[in-house]
């Protein structure tokens, strides 16, 4: 067990410029879910996954946000024409029961 | 819709100091509680979680929270706090048992500081 990874841990990209964040959860949980972090405040659910569906997502998702989970294994966070109101920490977590969330490191994503 | 207040945004403490670091939560019913600590550079790590039964929950490090339902309050705490518990403590809801994700809602923390 070596724990959920994200990958890049920092990103500074200009505005409308798309970006892609990677998670890689701890193997064989079934579960994962991506939460977006800003400054002074707390984690806001983003969207969860069983497997390879995608079964629940936020409003905070609009139409520029895409997830994905390919064979039910890592999952990718795609942000297109990036604004710099998505600055944040972006958090991964999976589990393999009901309320099990294990957290990743995140991944800071500064829009310049 | 639910909503989890942390009044507290900075809290000092001396080391061995106790510490209660509170919690209110606004819910149509009783929902699952949990408490999250996050050190810098660190993802969020669970300290502990109530789901039902004894309104006095332990949990890792030391520490422990106590459900009141007729607050709608879930208050962390330690009797003795230790330098590496300064960090950044979260409470969370999440739904009562049944379908769905399980998202967790979070308050927006408390930054806890200690003095050695």
């Amino acid at each position: 067990d070596t724990g959920v990874s994200q990958n890049p841990r920092h990103k500074i990209t200009k505005r409308g410029q798309n970006v892609t964040f990677r998670c890689d959860p701890i193997s064989e949980h079934n579960r994962l879910y991506w939460y977006r972090q800003t400054l002074g405040q707390g984690p806001e659910f983003l969207t969860y996954f069983q497997n390879e569906a995608q079964l629940e997502k936020s409003r905070l998702l609009s139409d520029r946000f895409s997830a994905e989970r390919p064979k039910g294994s890592f999952s990718t966070l795609e942000i297109q024409r990036t604004e710099q109101g998505d600055s944040a920490m972006y958090l991964c977590a999976s589990g393999d029961r009901a309320y099990e969330q294990y957290f990743g490191p995140g991944t800071r994503l500064t829009v310049t | 819709a639910q909503s989890v207040t942390q009044p507290d945004i900075h809290i000092t403490v001396s080391e061995g100091a106790s510490l209660e670091l509170r919690c209110n939560y606004s819910y149509g019913a009783t929902p699952y509680l949990f408490w999250y600590v996050q050190s810098p550079g660190q993802g969020l790590q669970l300290l502990l979680k109530y789901f039902s039964g004894d309104t006095l929950v332990q949990g890792i490090k030391g520490f422990e929270a106590e459900f009141k339902r007729s607050q709608s309050s879930f208050n962390l705490r330690k009797p003795s706090v230790h330098w590496s518990d300064a960090a950044e403590y979260f409470c969370a809801v999440g739904p009562p048992s049944g379908a769905g994700s399980y998202q967790l809602t979070f308050g927006k923390g408390t930054k806890l500081s200690v003095i050695p």
